[in-house]
């Protein structure tokens, strides 16, 4: 599985637009991007997932180099309630185990 | 997506005992979930992966005598911590894997504290 490595923290202001770049130099030819939100005393919750490019969804967009070597998860306007651990994960398809990194802890501040 | 549920969401026991926490996969039938551990400020890390019908999977340095598995059927597994000490205080979140990409639906977690 491919090591990930993020900030250890960021800081924003209600309202911003806030990117959280995941460097995954060893990304293999078959392996996803997966990043998921954590709340504190809750379980992760899945956010977004790419293989190349870009992808959005109602709460997120994932920019994807073409090396792949690292992917970029923005988050747009963010509010409080976005205060949480965001986590990058890359593996296979048929991969089953998740190996987490130390996530991002995003402070969003009034 | 796949509803998990935790049961129970926090337990509170003495050094000694066992506690057995469950996982449920409400609407998902799965043959594998996954159980990790998360220390307060910490990452999660994964322990075991819980095989319908067959022996559970321990990471390494995790010790497959003190953290029981047993994944019954298709929707429920069940982690029972043996002999609990203080140091085995953490927050519990199992998770049910989706049936091809790199996604899993996670349970609520349970918090348990050692005395």
């Amino acid at each position: 599985l491919a090591k990930t490595t993020q900030p250890i923290s960021m800081d924003s202001y209600e309202g911003q637009e806030v990117n959280i770049t995941c460097s995954h130099n060893n990304i293999a030819t078959n392996d996803y991007i997966t990043w998921y939100q954590q709340f504190p005393s809750q379980g992760p919750r899945f956010i977004i997932q790419g293989y190349k490019t870009k992808v959005t969804n109602e709460v997120a967009s994932l920019f994807i180099p073409a090396d792949r070597k690292s992917s970029t998860l923005s988050l747009p306007r963010v509010s409080l309630s976005d205060t949480a651990v965001y986590y990058c994960l890359v593996g296979g398809l048929n991969t089953d185990k998740l190996i987490f990194g130390t996530g991002t802890r995003l402070q969003v501040f009034p | 997506g796949a509803v998990v549920s935790q049961h129970p969401s926090r337990v509170i026991c003495k050094s000694g005992t066992s506690v057995k926490i469950e996982c449920r996969s409400l609407d998902f039938q799965a043959t594998t979930m996954f159980w990790y551990r998360q220390f307060p400020k910490k990452s999660l890390m994964l322990m075991a992966t819980s095989n319908e019908g067959s022996k559970a999977t321990y990471e390494q340095g995790v010790e497959k005598d003190k953290f029981l598995i047993n994944h019954a059927s298709l929707t429920l597994s069940t982690l029972t911590v043996t002999s609990a000490h203080p140091e085995d205080s953490s927050f519990y979140i199992c998770s049910v894997p989706t049936s091809s990409y790199n996604e899993q639906f996670f349970g609520p977690g349970t918090r348990l504290t050692v005395l």
